[in-house]
């Protein structure tokens, strides 16, 4: 079964340093998020993007964050500068989208990338 | 705003007996309705959805959910639960419409299946 993949799983970095995470998403989907969890809180969303271009975004995702398709198959999250409360695990999802009458709304996540900020 | 709610922490059952987990939620519209489960040090898997229909929607490993508009609630259930269930169960809403059809999620229900 298509799964989206995440890489690194663990990713540390010092703060003020730019990290990129990768995934990715199932081969034929659309639709493309970022969510991100906080130790012990609760998933919460970034950003969205279709058609190479951001759907929606959250107040959370701020200059600091930027998403690219750079090509048919990877999509990336980018934070330029990274802070302390930067810290979280990320989450990838993906979502087919609606075509010719088929039509899911589900969202497939990875496993994530615990980004460490010291 | 959309919301989701999740008023307990931790569920404890005995292996065998039924299990529920609680959810209610609030969007404007009629809502879409997930719940996913994470085991540790693993990302969010699907259980189950529900978009339209039957308020009574079956998924994966025998669980199932059960949509009541009138108490804005979809509560996960299973009959007879098992230790291999344990896991954070959260549940997660969506508005029919948006641009970018963001998913909300609550805050989280530990489950503990002892023998």
């Amino acid at each position: 079964e298509p799964e989206v993949t995440q890489t690194p799983s663990h990713q540390v970095t010092q703060m003020g340093q730019e990290v990129i995470l990768r995934c990715v998403p199932i081969s034929n989907h659309l639709y493309f998020y970022w969510y991100r969890q906080i130790l012990g809180q609760k998933v919460e969303f970034l950003v969205s993007f279709y058609n190479n271009e951001i759907s929606e975004k959250s107040e959370i995702f701020d200059d600091q964050f930027s998403v690219e398709r750079p090509d048919g198959s990877n999509f990336t999250l980018k934070i330029r500068s990274t802070k302390l409360e930067d810290s979280a695990m990320y989450f990838c999802a993906s979502r087919y989208g609606t075509s010719g009458g088929r039509s899911t709304d589900t969202q497939y996540f990875g496993p994530g990338t615990r980004l460490t900020v010291l | 705003a959309q919301s989701v709610a999740q008023p307990e922490d931790q569920v404890n059952v005995a292996e065998g007996n039924p299990l529920t987990v609680k959810c209610t939620y609030s969007v404007s519209g009629n809502p879409y309705l997930f719940w996913y489960v994470q085991y540790p040090n693993r990302g969010l898997q699907f259980l189950l959805k529900y978009i339209t229909g039957d308020n009574l929607v079956k998924g994966s490993y025998g669980f199932e959910a059960e949509f009541n508009k009138s108490q804005t609630s979809f509560h996960l259930k299973k009959p007879s639960a098992l230790v291999s269930d344990s896991a954070l169960y959260f549940c997660a809403v969506r508005a029919p419409t948006g641009g970018g059809n963001k998913l909300t999620f609550g805050t989280g229900t530990q489950l503990k299946v002892e023998l």
